[in-house]
């Protein structure tokens, strides 16, 4: 069966600085990949996602993700935060039609 | 283009008062989910339909939920009674069907109900 560990529950970090969220993910079979930002009383929102091809994939709002099978992981990156990425962020799996496995969320604190 | 759009977006309720959330998903998109998001969590699945059909609903718990998607396109979910533990965000999201055919992997979320039962 599929899981998804995220790390870090919190990660606080001063603007302009650069971030990477964690996610690992558990799965037998080749899988799909996606991060996803939940702001304060919204659904969520895709930030990228990797179905195939290249391992480094580009996403919304500057960030990027890489794809590293050998150590099951997807982290999140970005080079320089805005306070305005102050949000909930979710790392997802899914192995084909099935569907998506969460992680439980890592909490981006932007300080100023 | 519209999105998912759910209603209401909050919910207070009694316990053992039943309550139904409604969702809209984005036209022309065969797949919808319910999902279930409880403070300080990620989305749990609850039931996947295809068009009207629900082709997931192992972690539905039946005796007090229901759902339905009638002509396949709008969803009902329904808690009767609901108990305090039913406190938490009710999530629906939707995916088109992909070029060859599967559903596709990209799910668009709505804002999601925030039920609080007292």
């Amino acid at each position: 069966a599929q899981s998804v560990t995220q790390l870090d529950s919190q990660v606080p970090v001063f603007e302009e600085a650069p971030v990477e969220l964690r996610c690992n993910y558990s799965s037998s079979v080749s899988v799909y990949l996606f991060w996803y930002v939940q702001y304060p009383n919204q659904g969520l929102q895709l930030l990228l996602k990797y179905l195939s091809g290249s391992t480094l994939v580009k996403g919304i709002n500057g960030f990027e993700a890489e794809f590293n099978k050998s150590q099951t992981s997807f982290h999140l990156r970005k080079p320089s935060v805005h306070i305005s990425d102050t949000a909930e962020y979710f790392c997802a799996v899914s192995e084909g039609n099935t569907p998506l496995v969460f992680g439980k969320g890592t909490r981006l604190s932007v300080i100023a | 283009e519209a999105g998912v759009v759910q209603s209401p977006r909050y919910k207070i309720i009694e316990k053992k008062q039943p309550v139904a959330f409604w969702c809209n998903p984005i036209s022309g998109h065969n797949t919808l989910y319910w999902y279930l998001q409880n403070l300080g969590q990620g989305p749990e699945l609850l039931i996947r339909y295809e068009n009207e059909e629900a082709v997931d609903d192992s972690q539905l718990p039946k005796d007090r939920f229901s759902a339905e998607r009638l002509k396949g396109v709008d969803s009902t979910l329904k808690i009767q009674p609901a108990e305090l533990g039913d406190s938490a965000v009710y999530l629906c999201a939707s995916s088109p069907r992909s070029i060859a055919g599967g559903a596709s992997n990209e799910q668009f979320f709505g804002p999601g109900t925030r039920l609080t039962v007292l």
